[in-house]
C-alpha cells in the first residue's frame, strides 16, 4: 500500500492555530478509526500525539487535536509553541497485518 | 518507567544480514498482550513500518520486507531483534525499536533509533 500524502511543511506564529491534513484511501484511513500521529524532533524518539483519530495519550497538552472526514484525517495544533516545532507523522491501520502505513511527514517551523 | 534501547552493528555490507537488538527496561516484556517492534526511517524520507513480535512468538511483517525480515524475543533477557538479510544501500535507516500496549497499530513508546549505514 502507498503511503499517506501529507504536506512537506506548514508554518504558524506562536499562539495561533495550525492543520495538518493526511490523504489516505477508504483501504486505510477511510475504513477504519485507526489513524494516530506522531511528533518527531530530529534526533530524539518520536512521541505518540494522537491514537483512535482523536484520543490523546496522557501528558499530551489539549492543544493537541485529530479528526477525521472520509479518507482524510487531520491533526491540528492551537496555540502554537515555539517547542511544537518539529516533524508530525499521521499512520493509519491498513487491513489484515498491515498494522502501520506512515505519511511522508510534515515539518513544523513555528515563525 | 518502561525505555527501550536500540543496539548492534552501525555497519552492514551489501548482500548480509542486518541484525539489531532492543532492550526493554522493565518486566512489560512479559506481558502477553503487548507487541514489540520495528520501523525504521530512510535518510531525508518518512517512517517504514518493518514488524512485530508478540509474546506467544506470533510474528507479523511488512509486505515489502517480508520475504527478508524475522523479528524474534528472548524473554529471559528482555529483548527483541530484528533481522534483515540481503542488505543493499536502500536498506540504510534509522531503526527504531517501539512498543504497542493494547493495540497492534498503536505505536505507544519509541527507542532513540540507531542508524545503519549498509556499505562496502
Amino acid at each position: 500500500q502507498s503511503a499517506l500524502t501529507q504536506p512537506r511543511s506548514v508554518s504558524g506564529s506562536p499562539g495561533q492555530s495550525v492543520t495538518i491534513s493526511c490523504t489516505g484511501t477508504s483501504s486505510d484511513i477511510g475504513g477504519y478509526h485507526y489513524v494516530s500521529w506522531y511528533q518527531h524532533h530530529p534526533g530524539k524518539a518520536p512521541k505518540l500525539i494522537i491514537s483512535y483519530v482523536t484520543r490523546r495519550p496522557s501528558g499530551v497538552p489539549d492543544r493537541f487535536s485529530g479528526s477525521k472526514s472520509g479518507n482524510t484525517a487531520s491533526l491540528t495544533i492551537s496555540g502554537l509553541q515555539t517547542e511544537d516545532e518539529a516533524d508530525y507523522y499521521c499512520c493509519s491501520y491498513g487491513g489484515g497485518s498491515n498494522f502501520g502505513i506512515f505519511g511522508g511527514g510534515t515539518k513544523l517551523t513555528v515563525l | 518507567q518502561l525505555q527501550l534501547r536500540e543496539s548492534g552493528p552501525r555497519l552492514a555490507k551489501p548482500s548480509e544480514t542486518l541484525s539489531l537488538t532492543c532492550t526493554v527496561s522493565d518486566d512489560s516484556f512479559s506481558s502477553r498482550s503487548y507487541y514489540w517492534g520495528w520501523i525504521r526511517q530512510p535518510p531525508g524520507e518518512g517512517l517504514e513500518w518493518i514488524g512485530n513480535v508478540q509474546h506467544s512468538g506470533s510474528s507479523f511483517y511488512s509486505a515489502s520486507l517480508r520475504s527478508r525480515v524475522t523479528i524474534s524475543s528472548d524473554m529471559s533477557r528482555n529483548q527483541f531483534s530484528l533481522s534483515l538479510s540481503s542488505v543493499t544501500a536502500a536498506d540504510t535507516a534509522v531503526y527504531y525499536c517501539y512498543f504497542s500496549g493494547a493495540e497492534p497499530f498503536v505505536f505507544d513508546l519509541w527507542g532513540q533509533g540507531t542508524l545503519v549505514t549498509v556499505s562496502a
